[in-house]
């Protein structure tokens, strides 16, 4: 078993619908992040987040320490958002200060 | 304000032949470093992260090996190259202390033929 499972794997949406992307790991974490990978393959950091809800635009990313369960939410989702999105933690006390990261979710936005 | 520089941007590689990716921060000092691989349809990989130089930790045992010259510049080598090799890699930095996002580079797109 994977130490990041992120669900789906695939996600089809029409423009406009509101999306959410699971992300749930089983070690303790000092953080984790959401990334966002376009078909080019460049990677770009969306949140890094050790608890509660950030909130860029129309991303909002929440996590809940207990349950070892993070959420990305994309709203009124448009054609440009489609992209990978790859949810990763940093281990506690783990050296180097090193990611572990998901497989990511393959978002595909329809207009 | 900081940049992460990779080049080259793609490569196409014989079998058996050797390699060398290479990557440099600017605007920032004592960096982490990190190399990642991603291979077609997978996850990322981590291969080796730098906490400073000459001080290169390994994280999958291959064909590949890392080096770290300089502060700022980190360096991805092999002497044989494998077909398994193929695949997306990517260098990033952050912050040597304290929680601070990774920050990633442009990637090289390699295929081993």
């Amino acid at each position: 078993k994977n130490e990041v499972e992120q669900s789906p794997q695939n996600l089809t949406a029409q423009e406009g619908e509101f999306i959410t992307i699971n992300c749930s790991y089983s070690v303790g974490i000092s953080a984790l992040h959401w990334l966002q990978q376009h078909p080019g393959g460049g990677i770009v950091s969306l949140f890094m987040l050790s608890s509660g809800k950030k909130k860029h635009g129309r991303l909002i990313a929440t996590i809940n320490i207990q349950e070892k369960h993070s959420s990305l939410h994309i709203t009124a989702s448009h054609p440009r958002d489609s992209a990978v999105y790859i949810c990763a933690v940093r281990a506690k006390e783990t050296s180097g200060s090193r990611l572990t990261f998901g497989e990511g979710t393959q978002l595909t936005v329809n207009p | 304000s900081q940049t992460i520089h990779q080049w080259p941007a793609t490569l196409v590689q014989p079998v058996g032949s050797p390699l060398s990716l290479e990557c440099t921060v600017e605007g920032t000092s004592n960096p982490n470093l990190y190399w990642y691989r991603q291979a077609a349809g997978r996850g990322l990989q981590l291969l080796f992260y730098s906490v400073g130089i000459g001080q290169i930790s390994s994280e999958v045992p291959q064909n590949l090996s890392a080096s770290r010259p300089q502060d700022r510049q980190f360096i991805l080598s092999s002497k044989k190259l494998l077909l398994s090799d193929s695949g997306f890699y990517l260098c990033a930095w952050r912050p040597g202390q304290g929680n601070y996002e990774q920050y990633f580079g442009p990637g090289t797109r390699l295929t081993v033929t």
